[in-house]
């Protein structure tokens, strides 16, 4: 079945850029829409957009500023960039399989933990 | 946005409780063909995982004792009779529009 890994950088400074990549294994990231959302302890789920295969995006008004999804076809994954972070951007970051309304995130991965700190 | 309030924001209960948390969105979530309401698990240290969507479809595999509930604006979860692994955090989530928002979590614990 579908599996998701995210991977990235656990500590990023202030004022970085947060780089994130999901990895999609056992299906392919064409067909479908990707989401990333977020948890922290002050925000609990936090949605943070999402990329379909093909490029098309929608973020979140709260983030789009600093948001920046793409998508590797050719190696099965997708991206999240978050810029100019704070230590309010610590958090768990999940990615997951989503079907833009027509059916809910039904895949997720396990989750990496961001540390924004110097 | 669409917020979605739940209620309670934490529960006691024993193995063998029937359970009922409530989840409340601020404007309509009913679109032309469903009703884009959903609700996930979460264990300590785990992703959330898929119950029910579209207010009252299990999602395959998850047991019969949890099923949903409501319209237009105010949803419900039941767990007909506990199991311990059943305790859990429960979130309900809205995907008629972007973007998308969840409730603020209900912590089931043991009582």
């Amino acid at each position: 079945q579908v599996q998701l890994q995210e991977s990235g950088p656990g500590l990023v400074k202030p004022s970085e850029t947060l780089s994130l990549t999901c990895t999609v294994s056992g299906g392919s990231v064409s067909g479908y829409y990707w989401s990333w959302i977020r948890q922290s302890p002050g925000k609990g789920l936090e949605w943070i957009g999402y990329i379909y295969y093909s490029g098309s995006t929608s973020y979140n008004p709260s983030l789009k500023s600093r948001v920046i999804m793409s998508v590797d076809t050719s190696n099965n994954q997708f991206s999240l960039k978050l810029r100019s972070v704070t230590a309010a951007d610590t958090a768990v970051y999940y990615c997951a399989r989503d079907h833009s309304g027509s059916y809910p995130m039904d895949v997720w991965g396990q989750g990496t933990t961001v540390t924004v700190s110097s | 946005d669409i917020q979605m309030t739940q209620s309670p924001s934490s529960l006691s209960a024993s193995v063998g409780d029937r359970v009922t948390i409530t989840c409340r969105a601020s404007q309509t979530i009913s679109g032309s063909v469903s009703t884009y309401l959903n609700w996930y698990q979460q264990k300590p240290g785990k992703a959330p995982k898929l119950l029910i969507y579209d207010v009252s479809t299990l999602q395959s595999g998850v047991p019969s004792r949890f099923s949903g509930s409501g319209s237009g604006t105010d949803f419900t979860l039941t767990i007909s009779s506990l199991q311990p692994e059943d305790f859990a955090t429960y979130y309900c989530q809205q995907s008629r529009s972007t973007p998308y928002t969840f409730g603020q979590g209900t912590r089931l614990e043991i009582k």
